[in-house]
């Protein structure tokens, strides 16, 4: 079967650092991303990595590794606005069949 | 402004009464697909869209139908609904899959008493 596993809960105070895992098992792997979703809004995109290595957006940044099936999204500087869920997605075919995974509900505390 | 609508946003229904939820871009992407968000399952894809006239199961096709007539939209609908389809569901579009990059609609939450 297919699986994207990720923690279900961090926590980590304001200023600090987070990372979130996500390991992956797909019949096919075309890229890795990942997805916001603040409670009872609508999941928006933060990055992809379609090749190993490191991207950089702003405050956040996201590392893949193809041979480990595993990635990462690192969020730096955390703010109170940075508590939402956040989603690993792989995408497994060139058609666009997607596989999320359950999600990281990431509490920010003062 | 560059969006993705969903109608309707709320909807309370019985069971197998036929309903469709609308889904419109207006972004000119091509591809589309649907999902539903239900605790603790994260979101699944339902079926998706490359182009106008191409689509294709996800995970979780049981149940649903789509068209794409028309690129800009991309309707969902449910010939007979059940309790189980209760859920929150998304529309959603991208540019090009090779960016990783879609768009999500504000979503629509359904109730099938």
């Amino acid at each position: 079967g297919q699986s994207l596993e990720q923690p279900s809960e961090v926590t980590a105070v304001e200023g600090a650092i987070v990372q979130i895992n996500c390991t992956y098992q797909t019949s096919g792997f075309y890229g890795l991303s990942w997805y916001q979703q603040h409670d009872g809004g609508a999941p928006t995109f933060l990055s992809y990595n379609a090749l190993d290595g490191l991207e950089e957006t702003g405050r956040f940044s996201s590392f893949l590794s193809r041979s480990d099936s595993y990635g990462y999204l690192l969020l730096q500087e955390l703010q109170m606005k940075d508590s939402a869920s956040y989603f690993c997605v792989v995408t497994t075919d060139s058609w666009g069949k997607l596989q999320f995974g359950a999600g990281t509900q990431v509490v920010v505390t003062p | 402004e560059a969006q993705v609508t969903q109608n309707p946003r709320y909807l309370i229904t019985v069971t197998g009464k036929k309903l469709t939820v609308t889904c419109s871009q207006n972004m000119n992407h091509e591809y589309m697909s649907w999902y539903r968000q239900d605790p603790g399952l994260g979101l699944r894809q339902i079926y998706y869209s490359m182009n106008v006239e191409v689509t294709d199961k996800g995970d979780v096709p049981e149940g649903y139908k789509v068209s794409r007539k028309e690129k800009r939209n991309f309707p969902l609908i449910l010939e007979s609904p059940s309790p189980n389809q209760t859920s929150l569901y998304f529309c959603a579009s991208s540019l090009s899959l090779g960016s990783g990059e879609q768009y999500f609609g504000p979503g629509t939450r359904l109730t099938v008493t």
